[in-house]
């Protein structure tokens, strides 16, 4: 058991790029979760994976943002044209089936758009 | 999306006392209560959870109670330590047995002054 890991650490982009980021989940984990957070507050709930059917979409996740998880093994966050607004640590976090062990996060990636 | 109310937002306590922290909740339909540790640069981790089957669970120096017709529960940690500075986030889950999604409360930073 590796953990869950996350690629890049950190992120700095100008405003208006376009970004992606990596999750790899622990290798039995067949659910994938992305977060947000920001300083100061709790993760927000932004998508899952089961396997590789994207089971839910928050709607903060606005149409700039895609993720994906082909063949259900990694993930990939992209977000298009970015804000200041998107600036943020994105966790991802996978899990067993059943809930009775929940999640298993990663460091996340510090988002900062410049 | 402020659906778990976590309180207070900052606690000090002296080693060896017991920490507080409050959370109460309003969707019915959970029925999944983690409690999420988390120290800077690192993503949350699983500390204790509880279903509302049972009003305590106790591990270590970790208890959470619970009140069902309050919905309210808290988390009590005993004899604290300087280590247990962190921040702490309830959480609460609609899906026990489905793994759904967790949404968090907005977090407690803990210091335990020596």
């Amino acid at each position: 058991d590796t953990g869950v890991s996350q690629d890049p650490r950190h992120k700095i982009t100008k405003r208006g790029q376009n970004v992606t980021f990596r999750c790899d989940p622990i290798s039995e984990h067949n659910r994938l979760y992305w977060y947000r957070q920001t300083l100061g507050q709790g993760p927000e709930f932004l998508t899952y994976f089961q396997n590789e059917a994207q089971l839910e979409k928050s709607r903060l996740l606005s149409d700039r943002f895609s993720a994906e998880r082909p063949k259900g093994s990694f993930s990939t966050l992209e977000i298009q044209r970015t804000e200041q607004g998107d600036s943020a640590m994105y966790l991802c976090a996978s899990s067993r089936p059943g809930g009775e062990y929940g999640y298993t996060f990663g460091s996340g990636t510090r988002l900062t758009v410049v | 999306q402020q659906q778990v109310k976590q309180s207070p937002q900052s606690l000090i306590v002296q080693k060896g006392g017991i920490s507080i922290i409050n959370c109460a909740y309003e969707n019915t339909a959970f029925d999944y209560f983690p409690w999420y540790q988390q120290f800077p640069g690192k993503g949350p981790a699983l500390l204790i959870a509880i279903r509302p089957d049972v009003s305590e669970k106790k591990e270590g120096r970790f208890t959470i109670s619970f009140n069902k017709s309050a919905k309210q529960f808290s988390l009590h940690i005993m004899d604290s330590q300087p280590g247990d500075s962190a921040t702490y986030f309830c959480a609460a889950s609609p899906g026990y047995s489905s793994a759904s999604k967790i949404i968090f409360g907005s977090g407690t930073r803990l210091s335990i002054r020596p």
